[in-house]
């Protein structure tokens, strides 16, 4: 079954700095989706980025870049110029894998990040 | 305006008693889902849909059921064989072409007592 880890629980950055967000997946199925949402304390669900296990370059949008490396199966999130309102929950989901079909959407546990002034 | 709808924002219920949450969507989308989410904690999906007349069971099924029976609608139950069903529901959809992100409600929070 497919599988999504994201191993920081929690995360500080300074504002201006740049920070990475980890996350490693497991699927033996060669098509596959990753994304990137944020969840600020309004529980809202905002869509980040999206990286498809066949694209050749690395997906950036703004200030966020997604890292990823095929091969470790790791698709980590980096934001620069962290801002104040960046303050929230991320997390990584993937669309597709083993079982369930390329419609099923699974995350991870998610990183609580806190932006320092 | 083009969404998804989730109604109520807030419920409350008894123990014992069925619920049924609302999500509506005007998107045209072929996909559906439901995710829960607990505080702290990330999402874990309950069911999806492809299609009309069709779903499959998530990670985190058993208390719940659902129904596809129009494009734009999807109820999730949350049966009284919930143990534990206090948390934030999460309603979302998928186009099932072009597009490649889910588009979310605004989530209805269930509490339980």
């Amino acid at each position: 079954a497919q599988k999504i880890t994201q191993t920081q629980p929690g995360m500080f950055v300074q504002e201006k700095e740049a920070v990475t967000l980890d996350c490693t997946y497991d699927t033996s199925d060669p098509s596959y989706g990753l994304f990137w949402y944020k969840q600020p304390s309004s529980g809202e669900m905002i869509f980040l980025i999206y990286q498809g296990s066949y694209d050749q370059q690395n997906a950036t949008e703004g200030r966020y870049s997604l890292n990823f490396q095929k091969a470790r199966k790791s698709a980590n999130l980096v934001i620069s110029a962290s801002q104040l309102g960046d303050s929230a929950m991320y997390f990584c989901a993937m669309r597709g894998g083993n079982s369930g079909g390329y419609q099923k959407v699974t995350f991870g546990t998610g990183t609580k990040l806190q932006v320092i002034p | 305006d083009g969404g998804i709808t989730q109604s109520p924002k807030y419920l409350f219920r008894k123990e014992g008693q069925n619920v049924t949450l609302s999500c509506e969507q005007n998107l045209n989308h072929d996909a559906m889902y439901w995710y829960r989410q607990d505080p702290g904690q990330g999402l874990r999906l309950i069911y999806y849909s492809q299609i009309v007349n069709d779903f499959q069971k998530g990670d985190i099924a058993e208390g719940y059921s659902v129904s596809r029976e129009k494009k734009e609608s999807f109820p999730l139950t949350v049966t009284s064989a919930q143990k534990n069903p206090t948390a934030f529901y999460l309603c979302a959809t998928l186009s099932g072409t072009g597009g490649y992100e889910q588009y979310f409600g605004p989530g209805t929070r269930l509490t339980v007592t």
